[in-house]
């Protein structure tokens, strides 16, 4: 089945720009998307289809998707943003969906 | 706005069975596919299967195949999550997220349900 790899962890300070990566074998021709989960609460979509971002989502939030690499990039970081960033993707011919392991964002 | 609002917590013992179900808002049901992932304590998120709310047809996760069993009842706009057979390990909470996307291979989920706990002990 297909594996969506991320780092366990993330550390910026606030107002610095935060980068997530999510690896998988040739991601590129797949459709990317990721979720932000605060401790507690459910997850919310923040970007879609490698780099849309859902109404709501402030500008701060973009996405790129090339070769085996999709990343997430959260500029001018909040402490607000502190959370657990996890990709996903539609595993074909399977229909399945998959998830990366998440990466945690500290805000330092 | 669309909502989808879940069943309260639930407390089984091993060997049991959870039915958790999953109400959408109006005009938030039919057309569309409805996902359920779960999140053991501490843990990332895992995907468990989905039901297209129009034909009922589902597609389960390899790992819960034989234990899982999801239904929806399109005269309420409710969709469930039946999981048997109740381990020390299915302790988490189980989410239900409404899929949408232009093709399949596209699909995101973009509404989220809070959640039920289920604790297995």
């Amino acid at each position: 089945s297909y594996v969506l790899t991320q780092p366990p962890s993330v550390s910026v300070g606030p107002g610095q720009t935060a980068r997530f990566t999510c690896g998988g074998n040739n991601l590129g021709r797949k459709s990317v998307h990721w979720y932000q989960q605060k401790p507690g609460q459910a997850p919310v979509l923040v970007v879609y289809e490698d780099s849309d971002r859902p109404s709501g989502i402030p500008e701060r939030f973009s996405g790129s998707n090339s070769g085996n690499t999709a990343t997430l990039t959260i500029s001018r970081v909040e402490a607000g943003d502190e959370a657990d960033y996890y990709c996903q993707v539609w595993d074909y011919p399977s229909d399945h969906v998959v998830f990366g392991g998440g990466t945690k964002l500290t805000v330092l | 706005q669309v909502q989808l609002e879940q069943s309260g917590a639930e407390v089984k013992k091993p060997g049991a069975s959870v039915k958790v179900a999953c109400k959408a808002s109006e005009h938030t049901f039919t057309g569309f596919d409805f996902h359920w992932v779960r999140q053991a304590p501490g843990q990332g998120l895992e995907w468990m299967g989905w039901i297209n709310a129009d034909s009922g047809g589902t597609k389960y996760a390899q790992r819960f195949q034989g234990r899982v069993t999801m239904t929806r009842d399109t005269s309420i706009s409710t969709a469930y999550m039946d999981l048997t057979r109740l381990r020390y390990d299915d302790t988490a909470v189980y989410y239900c997220a409404r899929g949408t996307g232009v093709a399949l291979i596209y699909y995101y989920m973009d509404v989220w349900g809070e959640g039920t706990t289920v604790t297995v002990s």
